[in-house]
Parts: C-alpha cells; structure tokens; sequence
C-alpha cells in the first residue's frame, strides 16, 4: 500500500520570506513524487516531481523541492513567498507498479500575508 | 489550446435520480480518471481508464459508472445508489508512462436539492 502525509493543514508565511510545505510518504518500492497547486473552484496544476537523479528538483513558479529518501519525505520549499502563492498544496506519490494510481495527500492551505 | 473540460459547473441532483458529468480531453493522453474531492480528505479516486473500452474501479466506485467508448471521453454517472454525492469532482488525464503528471479539468461541484 502506498500513502502519503502531509502533516500541516495550514503553513502562514509572510511575504519575501521562505516557504516550506512538508510531505511523507509510505511506499514499496521506487515512488514517482508530484507536487499539485490548486486555486479555489480551479482544478490542480502541476508545479513539480521527482522521478530520479538529482534529490532537488525545480519546477514552476520558483518552487523546488527536495527528495529524501533516508526520511522518506518530499518538501517543497520556495525562498520568497508571494501573496500569489497562497493556495491548496497537493503531494502525491505513484508508483511504476499498481496501474500507475496516484495517492494524494490531504492538502496544506499556504497562506502568504503582505 | 489542449486541455480538459469539465462540464457543467455546477450541478444539482434531485433525490433518486442520476446524474451524469461529462469529461472531454484533447491532449491525446491515454489515461482518464475521476476523483472525488471532500474538504479536508484530499482526492479520492472513484475509477480510472487506461485504455478505450477498459475501467477499472478506483477506492470509492460504489454508487458511480463511467464508460469510455472513445479516447477524449471519459464520463461518470452518479448513481441514486451513492448515498452521500455532495462534493467536488475532478477529472484528469496523463500520458502511459507513470512518470508523467495528471492533467486535471476544473471540476464540477454536484450538490443535493
């Protein structure tokens, strides 16, 4: 069975400083790990993944994250936050294996404030 | 521009009755799913088709169907069998390989008259 966690409903960042969002996960085997945005009423865009190779990935919108795999974790992080970024974050993992499903994780609602 | 779209809207089922969202792809992925999203319970997968004319249930697929007699369309019927249909649901669609992102339509929103 795969899972993933993301342990903080709600991170608050004031704007210009860092952001991280934190996601675990559980897995047998070599996980494929995304990062989704999602806006209100909007459907989830895609910001991020690891699927090997270097453990820092860099995706969208200046957002990168780091793959470890010791702590089986998948943060995303950004040096400075903007108003713009607050939004509903999504982890999810995906394997090669079982039908490729993905499993999300719950959401963590960024508030960035001015 | 290629996407997914999602329709309608907004949606309102009336009790017994069924009701069907539509999904439409033009990113020629072969891939199609339908989750459903509750707030504070993330996405929750109802079924999924990796092929024309295949499904396979997701972990919620009581109370739901879906067909898909052609690759671009992948639509779910909400049955009067699921007793609890108020909630968000989200189409996607990705490529074959699993090291690529889902692709996801901007919802509908089905709520009970």
């Amino acid at each position: 069975a795969q899972s993933v966690a993301q342990p903080e409903d709600q991170v608050n960042v004031a704007e210009g400083n860092p952001l991280t969002v934190k996601c675990t996960y559980s897995v047998s085997g070599n996980p494929y790990l995304f990062w989704y945005v999602q806006y209100p009423n909007r459907g989830l865009q895609f910001l991020l993944k690891y699927i090997t190779g270097d453990n820092l990935v860099k995706g969208s919108y200046g957002f990168e994250a780091e793959f470890n795999k010791s702590q089986t974790s998948f943060h995303l992080k950004k040096p400075s936050a903007l108003v713009s970024d607050s939004a509903l974050y999504f982890c999810a993992v995906r394997l090669n294996t079982n039908a490729g499903k993905s499993t999300f994780g719950d959401g963590t609602t960024l508030t960035v404030k001015p | 521009d290629g996407g997914i779209t999602q329709s309608p809207k907004y949606l309102f089922r009336k009790e017994g009755q069924n009701v069907t969202l539509s999904c439409e792809q033009n990113l020629n992925h072969d891939a199609m799913y339908w989750y459903r999203q509750d707030p504070g319970q993330g996405l929750r997968l109802i079924y999924y088709s990796q092929i024309v004319n295949d499904f396979q249930k997701g972990d919620i697929a009581e109370g739901y169907s879906v067909s898909r007699e052609k690759k671009e369309s992948f639509p779910l019927t909400v049955t009067s069998a699921q007793k609890n249909p108020t909630a968000f649901y989200l189409c996607a669609s990705s490529m074959g390989s699993w090291d690529q992102p889902q692709h996801f339509g901007d919802g509908t929103r089905l709520s009970i008259l």
